[in-house]
């Protein structure tokens, strides 16, 4: 069986404070990239995305930063609720392939 | 509209036996993709189909595993012979072209014993 497993990082934030989830992609030629939410037994849900066209989106309470120099995503969350509590992956995709990465896990505090 | 559905949701089988996995894509996705999620590995994508034509199989780990999408709303991932190694949550997701958000499913959990 599996000994080690993947480190996932946490992020621990205060309810109704801001969330920044960072994230690293790795291909440079990658051109949609997108932000998971993955809730304990079921499947990733989508949030939101951003082509690589842009460096900034904005949705309900969320906003993604893409810095293409440094290859680098960035989920904003405001004003956190517990129902925000969820491992988040990016992803990074070209021509429809897809690549996940490693996911942060954020915990609410009421 | 319904979304991704996947079957069965729970499954624990002998090693050395046949599992088949169903996914349902969402109605109207032209593309359709498997995935694998463990603790050591993360979410790895396994298979894609676009219009029901496998189009990257690079991530399938080995010959147990084959997948099929005899047509736009059905598709199978067989492992045969399964082994404990293969235990982990299988994913199903579904896409409509390039540049969208694909859909998941809620997922298989295999436990190979």
């Amino acid at each position: 069986g599996e000994s080690v497993g993947l480190h996932l990082p946490t992020l621990s934030v205060q309810e109704g404070d801001n969330s920044i989830i960072n994230c690293a992609y790795s291909n440079s030629a990658s051109d949609y990239f997108i932000w998971y939410k993955q809730e304990s037994g079921k499947g990733p849900q989508f949030i939101i995305d951003i082509r690589s066209n842009m460096d900034k989106r904005q949705g309900q309470r969320v906003t993604v930063l893409l810095n293409k120099t440094v290859k680098h995503l960035s989920l904003q969350i405001a004003a956190t609720q517990p129902g925000d509590s969820a491992v988040y992956f990016c992803a990074e995709t070209l021509w429809q392939k897809v690549t996940f990465g490693t996911g942060t896990k954020l915990q609410v505090i009421p | 509209d319904a979304g991704v559905i996947q079957s069965p949701r729970h499954e624990v089988t002998e090693m050395g036996q046949e599992v088949t996995l169903r996914c349902k894509p969402i109605s109207g996705h032209n593309s359709l993709f498997w995935y694998r999620q463990t603790m050591m590995r993360g979410l790895e994508l396994l298979i894609y189909f676009n219009n029901n034509v496998p189009i990257d199989d690079s991530g399938m780990p080995e010959d147990r595993f084959s997948a099929k999408m005899p047509n736009a709303s059905f598709s199978t991932l067989k492992i045969q012979p399964s082994e404990p190694r293969d235990s982990a949550v299988y994913f199903c997701a579904s896409g409509s072209r390039d540049q969208q958000p694909q859909h998941f499913g809620d997922g298989t959990r295999l436990s190979i014993l």
